[in-house]
């Protein structure tokens, strides 16, 4: 039983590139969520699906994109990445109305 | 605009004296509030959680205290234990799926 694993661990990016973050969960949670840690903002919540096939935005969606894969995955992608966007990411899954488990994290920089 | 606040940057406390975290919150709509902990290059942890229909929850060491009126709440460890050194989140939610967070408070207990 893994819980909610993450990748990569590690990205550089230049301005402008994209790239996807992973996510997947095997606890058969129905709501998958991705966060930003910026130092001295807590966690923002980004996107997040309540279910298989519904995502929704959170607090700070703009620049980014997700898709709910399957139950077990969700993924968060950048189309074209800014120095804005450097951050630590984390995504959690949770069964609705209960705590959520989160992952060890994407460490992102863009130069 | 930070519904949850964590005022205090950072905490020290002796081994096995009493640690007290607190946070504030805006949102009166908040019925679900929880304390999470965190450990360097690793994802939170869930630790305590409490609905607004009760004041206060107890689990093991950890103790977190509601007060509605004053849209406060706080988090206390006894005895506190080195640990326990950590940053502790606040969070809060209105409805399940959106969770806001405070900036965190660096615990360190001292041996």
């Amino acid at each position: 039983n893994a819980g909610v694993t993450q990748t990569p661990k590690f990205q550089v990016l230049k301005t402008g590139q994209s790239m996807t973050l992973q996510c997947a969960q095997d606890m058969n949670h129905n709501s998958m969520y991705w966060y930003r840690q910026d130092p001295g903002m807590g966690l923002r919540l980004i996107y997040y699906s309540a279910s298989e096939g519904t995502t929704d935005k959170g607090e700070v969606p703009n620049g980014y994109n997700v898709s709910r894969l399957n139950k077990r995955e969700f993924s968060l992608r950048l189309e074209s990445a800014a120095p804005s966007q450097t951050s630590v990411y984390f995504c959690a899954s949770s069964t609705l109305g209960n705590e959520q488990f989160f992952g060890p994290g994407t460490r992102l920089t863009v130069l | 605009d930070q519904q949850v606040k964590q005022n205090s940057p950072s905490l020290s406390v002796q081994e096995g004296r009493i640690s007290i975290l607190n946070c504030d919150y805006t949102n009166s709509m908040f019925d679900y509030f929880l304390w999470y902990k965190k450990y360097p290059a690793e994802g939170p942890t869930f630790l305590i959680s409490i609905s607004s229909i009760k004041d206060k929850n107890e689990d093991g060491r950890f103790t977190v205290f509601l007060n509605k009126s004053a849209k406060h709440l706080s988090l206390h460890i006894v005895p506190s234990q080195p640990g326990d050194s950590a940053v502790y989140f606040c969070a809060a939610s209105a409805a399940y799926n959106d969770m806001r967070f405070g900036a965190g408070t660096r615990l360190t207990v001292k041996p």
